[in-house]
């Protein structure tokens, strides 16, 4: 089946400093990835819709200047946290959105998660 | 908007038994989709089952199964026969039909199911 993976799979770093995440798709081509944060025994909150070769569309009340996210190419889409405090702590969970018409037809795949803690 | 209530945190179940997680749901849109998605403790999202909101009959997916009802706007899971590995929080989501779509999560429920 399709697989997506995201790395790193956890990370801790200091604050002020920023951290990248990675979302690639492994076996099948993403037109769009999603990126959502979790909280500890929350539900997923949508934080933005990466499009391949566009701007990211941010949902209502995420900056967008501090998660910054570049979907350069079919299989890889990026979110960078920029001066990180602790209240970026959390757990970030992408998907990715396979091709239309493709192998595995429209529907969504979840990466692992990465579990982000800022000192 | 779309909007996902899940009413029960959490709830226990003993091992071989049935369980039924209830989800209901509000949209004006005329064509959705509705998922289940399980997350274990180590946090991956798996997909267990999808109904769209003009299949005639309710997904079944294993030992998975929606009750849809429209009217209702519910959408409860059925897991059958539990097992110690159905223990995990489960989650009932709407999109536009194609599940490729932004989803909207509900709350979520967590399951324990007891040997």
């Amino acid at each position: 089946g399709a697989v997506v993976s995201q790395h790193p799979s956890w990370v801790i770093c200091k604050s002020g400093t920023s951290v990248k995440i990675e979302c690639r798709s492994l076996d099948f081509q993403a037109t769009t990835m999603f990126w959502y944060r979790q909280f500890p025994k929350q539900s997923l909150m949508l934080m933005a819709t990466s499009n391949e070769g566009s701007k990211a569309t941010y949902e209502q009340g995420v900056e967008k200047d501090k998660f910054l996210i570049n979907h350069a190419s079919l299989t890889l889409s990026t979110l960078t946290v920029t001066s990180a405090h602790p209240e970026d702590s959390s757990f970030y969970i992408c998907s990715a959105r396979a091709v239309i018409g493709g192998e595995y037809g429209d529907t969504q795949y979840f990466g692992p998660g990465t579990r982000l803690t800022v000192l | 908007a779309q909007k996902i209530t899940q009413t029960q945190p959490g709830m226990f179940v003993q091992e071989k038994e049935a369980v039924t997680l209830d989800c209901t749901y509000d949209t004006s849109d005329p064509s959705y989709g509705l998922f289940w998605y399980k997350q274990p403790s180590s946090g991956e999202m798996i997909f267990l089952i999808y109904q769209g909101s003009y299949d005639q009959q309710n997904a079944t997916e294993g030992r998975y199964s929606l009750n849809f009802q429209k009217a209702r706007k519910s959408a409860n899971l059925v897991i059958s026969a539990s097992q110690l590995g159905d223990s995990a929080m489960y989650f009932c989501a709407m999109g536009p039909r194609a599940a490729g779509n932004k989803l909207t999560f509900g709350g979520g429920t967590r399951v324990l199911v007891k040997p």
